[in-house]
């Protein structure tokens, strides 16, 4: 997990409170990646972005909304909580060129929305 | 569009029998494919990727797979498994023709019995 760091590493939420993700890195990369886990279905993607100041919609990106304004951050904002968002969330970029190279991942964020 | 298959959930062995997880992927491009582990409670460790380099990948820990066009699979293999292994494999197809997306299979929990 080297170069990508996330915060908080565990958060308890009550439905319809607010909370940020954030997500930093010190690789110099331009692309990066939001995820969340779920027991039986893998990581699926949230929201990415392929430089500073764009975002991108990935598969699953409802009730959800990220801010890329510098190359090193890029947070994940839950305006309000919902229980189907209890999950992991892991933050990811790329070791090199996207889609050639393995991604690198945080050590995750552990959400439960009671 | 690329998706990936996992074809098993969960795969039981015994120690020091072989290993087989069964991967098939579908792309519309040349793709990149990874193997990723995950022990419990942790983050995603990459265990070996095909890049278009040769066709049998060796990885971490005596893991390797095979890429095979004419099958669209991917599957990962190791002659004889360890009780350090039992964890989740994930495989991950991604898309090289700039969209910069990593699609996740849902996984597969590798149960070893001693």
């Amino acid at each position: 997990n080297a170069g990508v760091t996330q915060t908080p590493k565990f958060q308890v939420l009550k439905t319809g409170q607010s909370m940020t993700l954030q997500c930093a890195q010190d690789m110099n990369h331009n692309s990066m990646y939001w995820y969340r886990q779920d027991p039986g279905m893998g990581l699926r993607l949230i929201y990415y972005s392929a430089s500073e100041g764009t975002t991108d919609k990935g598969e699953v990106p409802n009730g959800y909304n990220v801010s890329r304004l510098n190359k090193r951050e890029f947070s994940l904002r839950l305006e309000s909580a919902a229980p189907s968002q209890t999950s992991v969330y892991f933050c990811a970029i790329p070791r090199g060129n996207p889609g050639t190279n393995e991604q690198f991942f945080g050590p995750g964020t552990r959400l439960t929305v009671l | 569009a690329q998706s990936v298959t996992q074809l098993d959930s969960h795969v039981s062995v015994s120690e020091g029998t072989p290993v087989l997880l069964r991967c098939n992927y579908s792309s519309s491009y040349s793709p990149s494919l990874f193997w990723y582990v995950q022990h419990p409670n942790k983050g995603l460790q990459l265990l070996l990727k095909y890049t278009s380099a040769a066709t049998l990948v060796k990885g971490i820990n005596g893991f390797e797979a095979e890429f095979k066009k004419s099958e669209t699979s991917f599957h990962l293999t190791k002659p004889s498994a360890h009780m350090s292994d039992a964890a989740e494999y994930f495989c991950v197809v991604s898309d090289t023709s700039g969209t910069y997306k990593y699609i996740f299979g849902t996984g597969t929990r590798l149960k070893v019995l001693a």
